[in-house]
């Protein structure tokens, strides 16, 4: 079965670090784009970032110098290093897999059921 | 970086009324949109790719149309399990951004 798995959020204070995880199965992360999405409490979803099947990573401008995107091929798992967090990052992280038919893209088709992070003192 | 703007924000319908959400972009990106489902306290749920295409799995009722920077999706006849908020999203370019979404409630 196709899934991936968030593991790694918790509680932070302001300007503190955490790193989420997310655990791929029936496929493989390195061969795929992968994205994080986030959702603060009652509002939107927002892209916070992305990786390549290449290596290249994007990020939304509010994470941009803070936040980075990286996977280990090894073990099948994305991660997303943040740092400096701001009680604005607080959110539900959810962990996604953007299909490629050749470099089309084709929507994200797997979803995790997303790690919650608050950041407060 | 480019907007995206649902309307309406919130849409109040009857099972078996037809619903049109529509999605604006801020510049054109041609066809390069999605839509999605999500329901409270799940993950959001791929619909429709490539403005038009059905994602497998996905009932025939659900439709999207549009190109450039107007797209529109369609529930041809609305079901019970269809209650949710709909968000679309595009990847024009190397910033994807989501709609603000629409929820669907019940009249």
């Amino acid at each position: 079965e196709v899934q991936v798995v968030e593991s790694g959020g918790g509680l932070i204070q302001p300007g503190g670090s955490l790193r989420l995880s997310c655990a791929a199965s029936g496929f493989t992360v390195s061969s795929d784009y992968m994205s994080w999405v986030r959702q603060a409490p009652g509002k939107g979803l927002e892209w916070v970032s992305i990786i390549y099947s290449g290596g290249s990573t994007y990020y939304a401008d509010s994470v941009k110098g803070r936040f980075t995107i990286s996977r280990d091929n090894s073990k099948n798992t994305l991660y997303l290093q943040m740092n400096s967090l701001r009680a604005e990052d607080t959110a539900v992280y959810y962990c996604a897999r953007d299909r490629r038919k050749e470099t089309i893209f084709e929507g994200m088709d797997v979803w995790g059921k997303g790690t919650t992070v608050t950041v407060s003192s | 970086d480019i907007q995206m703007t649902q309307s309406p924000s919130t849409l109040s319908a009857s099972v078996g009324d037809r619903v049109t959400i529509t999605c604006r972009a801020s510049q054109s990106i041609n066809s390069w949109l999605a839509w999605y489902q999500q329901k409270p306290g799940k993950a959001p749920k791929l619909l429709i790719y490539k403005a038009s295409s059905l994602e497998s799995g996905v009932p025939s009722r659900f439709s999207g149309s549009g190109s450039g920077t107007e797209f529109t999706l369609t529930i041809s006849s609305l079901q019970p399990d269809d209650f949710a908020t709909y968000y679309c999203q595009q990847y024009n370019s190397y910033s994807w951004t989501f709609g603000q979404g629409t929820k669907v409630e019940i009249k």
